[in-house]
């Protein structure tokens, strides 16, 4: 059962386009949504995180969009560049254990 | 500062036999985490542990143990290898609270 399910799998887009990566979870005792990049023969690394009682964060180029009665939440990249280009996965954390349980990846390639 | 350090880089055994991926942090972090990442599945927990002498399962623990006799080390043993468990490992540690979890390199395991 994947708890948070994440798409596209995989993604193209031209330079100086917006990379759109969409996640949804069932399990209302997540607490944090981190996102995380990850390059080739690199371990994950954390880009942006949220609390689900905020519906929109920003760090420069990359916003987190929340939506909690629906229970999703998105990934904008705007101006995307090809050193953006990377896997993408989106994450929830259960706050007791601090267990992070990750969605399945977004293959990224941003093209000149 | 290391970080996460994790070892071998790479190994491959053959079907039955058993090695130790070692784990060490120098963050004084409280929770350390094994994954296994395999190729469009995400990152899938296998064990997890909040402190020295305290360990639990994740989603996917059969055919591995873990020990957690300091804080700085958590080794992730495999007993009986089975090509099952060809994968990418990945440890990672963190402190309490809406804080990043850092990841090791990983370490590619092949069984044959």
């Amino acid at each position: 059962q994947q708890q948070v399910k994440q798409s596209p799998q995989s993604l193209i887009v031209q330079k100086g386009g917006i990379s759109i990566i969409n996640c949804a979870y069932e399990n209302t005792a997540f607490d944090y949504f981190p996102w995380y990049q990850q390059f080739p023969g690199k371990g994950p690394a954390l880009l942006i995180a949220i609390r689900p009682d905020v519906s929109e964060k920003k760090e420069g180029r990359f916003t987190i969009s929340f939506n909690k009665s629906a229970k999703q939440f998105s990934l904008h990249i705007m101006d995307s560049q090809p050193g953006d280009s990377a896997t993408y996965f989106c994450a929830a954390r259960t706050g007791g254990y601090q267990k992070v349980t990750f969605g399945t990846g977004t293959k990224l390639q941003v093209i000149p | 500062n290391a970080g996460v350090t994790q070892t071998p880089k790479f190994r491959i055994l053959k079907i039955g036999q058993s090695m130790t991926l070692q784990c060490t942090q120098d963050m004084n972090h409280n929770y350390m985490y094994w994954y296994r990442q395999d190729p469009g599945m995400g990152l899938k927990l296998i064990y997890y542990s909040v402190g020295a002498g305290i360990t639990d399962k994740g989603e996917v623990p059969n055919g591995y143990n873990v020990s957690r006799s300091t804080t700085e080390d958590f080794p992730l043993r495999l007993e009986l290898a089975a090509p099952s468990q060809t994968s990418v490992y990945f440890c990672a540690s963190k402190q309490q609270g809406d804080t990043e979890a850092f990841f090791g390199q990983g370490t590619r395991l092949t069984v044959v």
